[in-house]
């Protein structure tokens, strides 16, 4: 298994521009999850979802889409990008089959600057 | 609403020696999940431990170990004889049934050769 992969690993966008970040996991989860994590601090849920056609709002939402149309596949989609929102996102998946203690696996994290 | 706090920002302490990384966290749920995780240079989010809140017994792995006192809302990780490889960011989580993960702010951790 590939496990939780995302793409691109780098990006650089000019204000205004739109992009999706993409994210698959193999693991057949059905919860999957983005983060971002700005410089020194812990990751912040931006949003998740619990299976196909389900998805909600995290911390800090504002200025991001999501869909998630298979299993296997959670784009974030940022419109109109704006510095602040310079960061390292991070996807994530579970199976909450898997037991009652709750892992969630991560990907390797896509770098974005806005300037 | 859920809090994570790190205090340490920084820590440093000499190959095969212990260390201990403070958590606290408020949450007013009575079930919930605590995880500490490491990251790397490579920023890939590895987990450490994990414990389930209504276990009473700390949880261990290997040279990693957590004093769990839910009473002091506290989470701590003992990291013993540790290795150069240890050297990474902790990040101590509170998870609670609605699936939002609330992280700290982390600890920086340098192993000293």
């Amino acid at each position: 298994n590939a496990g939780v992969t995302q793409t691109p690993k780098f990006r650089i966008l000019k204000i205004g521009q739109s992009m999706t970040l993409q994210c698959a996991q193999d693991m057949n989860h059905n919860y999957m999850y983005w983060y971002r994590q700005d410089p020194g601090m812990g990751l912040k849920l931006i949003y998740y979802s619990v299976g196909a056609g389900i998805t909600d709002k995290g911390e800090v939402p504002n200025g991001y889409n999501v869909s998630r149309s298979t299993t296997e596949d959670f784009p974030l989609r940022l419109e109109l990008a704006a510095p602040s929102q310079t960061s390292v996102y991070f996807c994530a998946s579970r199976n909450p089959a898997s037991g009652s203690v709750s892992e969630q696996y991560f990907g390797p994290g896509t770098r974005l600057t806005v300037t | 609403a859920q809090t994570v706090t790190q205090s340490q920002p920084e820590m440093s302490v000499q190959e095969a020696e212990t260390v201990t990384l403070s958590c606290t966290y408020d949450t007013s749920e009575s079930n919930y999940y605590l995880f500490w995780y490491k990251q790397p240079p490579s920023r890939q989010m590895i987990l450490v431990i994990r414990q389930e809140a209504y276990k009473q017994q700390n949880a261990t792995e290997n040279r990693f170990s957590v004093n769990f006192q839910k009473a002091a809302k506290s989470f701590s990780l003992k990291i013993s004889d540790s290795q150069l490889g240890d050297t990474a960011m902790y990040f101590c989580a509170l998870l609670f049934g609605n699936e939002k993960l609330t992280f700290g702010t982390g600890t920086r951790l340098t192993i000293i050769p």
